[in-house]
């Protein structure tokens, strides 16, 4: 079954970088996915999608800040020089085979 | 500039029936896969349901049987049908585009709130 991991909650200080992960089920670790920024009180964002190989390709005008990289079934956002407007949820999201979509379960960023 | 606007949100009662619209520009509707997506308050994203370009349907098995997803490309406008509803399917649901060729989601509404309940 394909299932998408995430932490509940990260938190980091105004101007200091984070790493979000996303981990993959096991027999999935080739999958590409998805991250979304949902600030508070509104829709979600694109932000890109992630490759398996760490290739990424990002959305409309999403900020050099905002990186993504890949390890096995981990899947990273990394966000760097943080700003007030970071503090949102983050939610990995992929599709399988069957056509299903699929969300992670989304990590509260708390900026410091 | 790509717009997708939810509409048809509402209170209705366990048992009954509602329809949602999106109203999408900015973009040619009917080359793009288009998605509903739901989140209950305090909770995360869930798919609801898709419809590929040639009028495929998709749905999980939570909604499958009581939703139904359409699209009417001359009026660049994507449907959803819930009948049945049941207290759990309270949430915002948003109206959303599949990437061209690929199974992200590249733009989302700003959501509908739907509330069931007596």
């Amino acid at each position: 079954q394909l299932v998408l991991t995430q932490s509940p909650s990260a938190s980091a200080s105004l101007g200091a970088s984070v790493k979000l992960t996303c981990t993959l089920s096991s027999g999935h670790s080739s999958y590409a996915i998805a991250w979304h920024q949902q600030q508070p009180e509104k829709g979600p964002r694109y932000l890109m999608k992630l490759n398996s190989d760490g290739s990424h390709s990002k959305g409309d005008g999403i900020p050099d800040r905002f990186s993504g990289s890949s390890s096995g079934a981990e899947r990273y956002l990394t966000i760097s020089s943080l700003q007030s407007e970071d503090e949102a949820d983050y939610y990995c999201q992929t599709w399988g085979t069957g056509t299903h979509w699929v969300f992670g379960g989304g990590t509260k960023l708390t900026v410091l | 500039e790509v717009q997708l606007v939810e509409s048809g949100g509402g209170l209705v009662q366990p048992g009954g029936s509602l329809r949602l619209s999106c109203a999408a520009s900015g973009f040619t509707f009917s080359s793009y896969d288009m998605h509903w997506v739901r989140q209950a308050t305090g909770k995360g994203l869930e798919w609801v349901s898709a419809i590929g370009t040639a009028g495929d349907t998709y749905y999980p098995g939570s909604v499958k049987g009581r939703f139904t997803i359409s699209r009417e490309n001359a009026k660049n406008s994507l449907y959803l049908q819930m009948n049945s509803l049941r207290a759990g399917d309270t949430a915002v649901y948003y109206c959303a585009r599949g990437k061209y060729g690929s199974g992200e989601f590249d733009y989302w509404g700003q959501g509908t709130l739907v509330t069931v309940s007596s």
